[in-house]
């Protein structure tokens, strides 16, 4: 019953630097998400998955990229990381889209850049 | 642009008592609704939804209420528990796309 799997579950990173952040999904799921936490500004979608194959830009897409490797496997990356991007990162799934079905979540990730 | 807004960054009620997290929304394409319950540490876990051909939905001690003429949901937990602290966030979804918008969330306390 794993779920949602996030790797890694902490990180710190210096400015500038690049990192991927990995999501696993083992529910047979179509439909991935990323998004961020902040203090106030709860949860915003950084981009989305909605099948295999396919990625879009969510509501804060700036400073991200995204690899659907395979149906189970959804990256993001951080090219070059600003620390106006220390956040906690969450990935989520759901079946097929986002109407009459909810998403799962994973544990998530607390990104510092420093 | 906050698509969904919960205008209320916290709440504070007393063990046994109403809860009561509201929510409001600007797109009138947003056609499904959701509320997730989120603990320290831990991802947002679903709770209950809510589609726009309903007005309510109820789970145990939770209830959504959907007004759409207003753009407004809201969540009722009855009666309130400790364990029900938490933060909640409602989301909400429009058919043909294939995304979550997030509202901003409300932190409530179940005070013993």
């Amino acid at each position: 019953n794993a779920g949602v799997t996030q790797t890694p579950k902490f990180q710190v990173l210096k400015t500038g630097q690049s990192m991927t952040l990995q999501c696993a999904q083992d529910m047979n799921h179509n439909s991935m998400y990323w998004y961020r936490q902040d203090p106030g500004m709860g949860l915003r979608l950084i981009y989305y998955s909605a099948s295999e194959g396919t990625t879009d830009k969510g509501e804060v897409p700036n400073g991200y990229n995204v690899s659907r490797l395979n149906k189970r496997e959804f990256s993001l990356r951080l090219e070059s990381a600003a620390p106006s991007q220390t956040s906690v990162y969450f990935c989520a799934s759901s079946p097929q889209g986002a109407v009459g079905t909810e998403a799962f979540f994973g544990q998530g990730t607390r990104l510092t850049v420093v | 642009d906050q698509q969904v807004k919960q205008n209320s960054p916290s709440l504070s009620v007393q063990e046994g008592r109403i809860s009561i997290l509201n929510c409001d929304y600007t797109n009138s394409m947003f056609d499904y609704f959701l509320w997730y319950k989120k603990y320290p540490a831990e991802g947002p876990t679903f709770l209950i939804s809510i589609s726009s051909i309903k007005d309510k939905n109820e789970d145990g001690r939770f209830t959504v209420f959907l007004n759409k003429s207003a753009k407004h949901l809201s969540l009722h937990i009855v009666p309130s528990q400790p364990g029900d602290s938490a933060v909640y966030f409602c989301a909400a979804s429009a058919s043909g796309t294939y995304k979550y918008i997030f509202g901003t969330g409300t932190r409530l306390k179940v005070l013993a």
